[in-house]
């Protein structure tokens, strides 16, 4: 079964840092790109980050620029969210997403999200 | 960045057509998809590449993207099709290049 399973997430003051995770299985990690997706309480979906399968391409939101790093081990199947300096504003569920094929062919594989809370 | 722009709310009644709009400039001219989420729930692809359907997903929706509009269309709505909507694109063009709409709150009467 294709499945995305986030982790990491918690409560964080302001200022602080987290590291999120998603553990991929179910298919070849290492020949998709994948995204981190967050949705703040009662609001729409934002576009976070996204890195290409080899890591060679990586883009950022410009609300966490600077201040979240993207990364992947493929050897581990795994992707990861170093989120640093973070604010109140950052407070969401983030999910994670993989693409169909290629980049411009949407998001049929989400997780279930991880809930990140910024309070002090 | 790319914009999309979509109605914050559409109300159907059983058993008729809903239609939700996304709008962007020459929306045409890219690949548009589309999601539904539940409360509580993590988004569902209902339609990729403007039309298309994943498997799994009834033929009641369907999509259509011309000029500056792209559709999702809802035909014979049933009370669990109550949901928010979103569409998406990639924008090759921009270094922020995944957008999202603001969402559409599909009520059901």
């Amino acid at each position: 079964e294709v499945q995305l399973v986030e982790s990491g997430g918690g409560l964080v003051k302001p200022g602080g840092s987290l590291r999120l995770s998603c553990a991929a299985s179910g298919f070849t990690f290492s020949s998709y790109s994948m995204n981190w997706v967050r949705q703040a309480p009662g609001k729409g979906l934002e576009w976070v980050s996204s890195i290409s399968s080899s890591s060679s391409y990586i883009y950022y939101a410009d609300s966490v620029k600077g201040r979240f790093t993207i990364s992947r081990d493929n050897a581990k199947n795994s992707l990861y969210l170093q989120m640093n300096s973070l604010r109140a504003e950052d407070t969401a569920v983030y999910y994670c997403a993989r693409v169909g094929t290629v980049d411009s062919s949407g998001y049929p594989i989400w997780g279930q999200g991880t809930l990140v809370t910024v309070s002090s | 960045s790319y914009v999309l722009t979509q109605p914050p709310s559409v109300s159907v009644a059983p058993g008729k057509t809903a239609r939700i709009t996304c709008g962007g400039n020459n929306i045409g001219s890219k690949s548009v998809h589309w999601y539904q989420q539940k409360p509580g729930q993590a988004p569902v692809l209902v339609i990729y590449y403007d039309s298309d359907r994943p498997s799994g997903i009834p033929e009641r929706f369907s999509g259509s993207n011309s000029g500056n509009t792209a559709t999702l269309t809802i035909s014979r709505v049933e009370a669990g099709d109550e949901a928010d909507y979103y569409c998406q694109v990639w924008d090759s063009s921009s270094d922020q290049p995944v957008v999202f709409g603001g969402g559409t709150k599909l009520t059901v009467l």
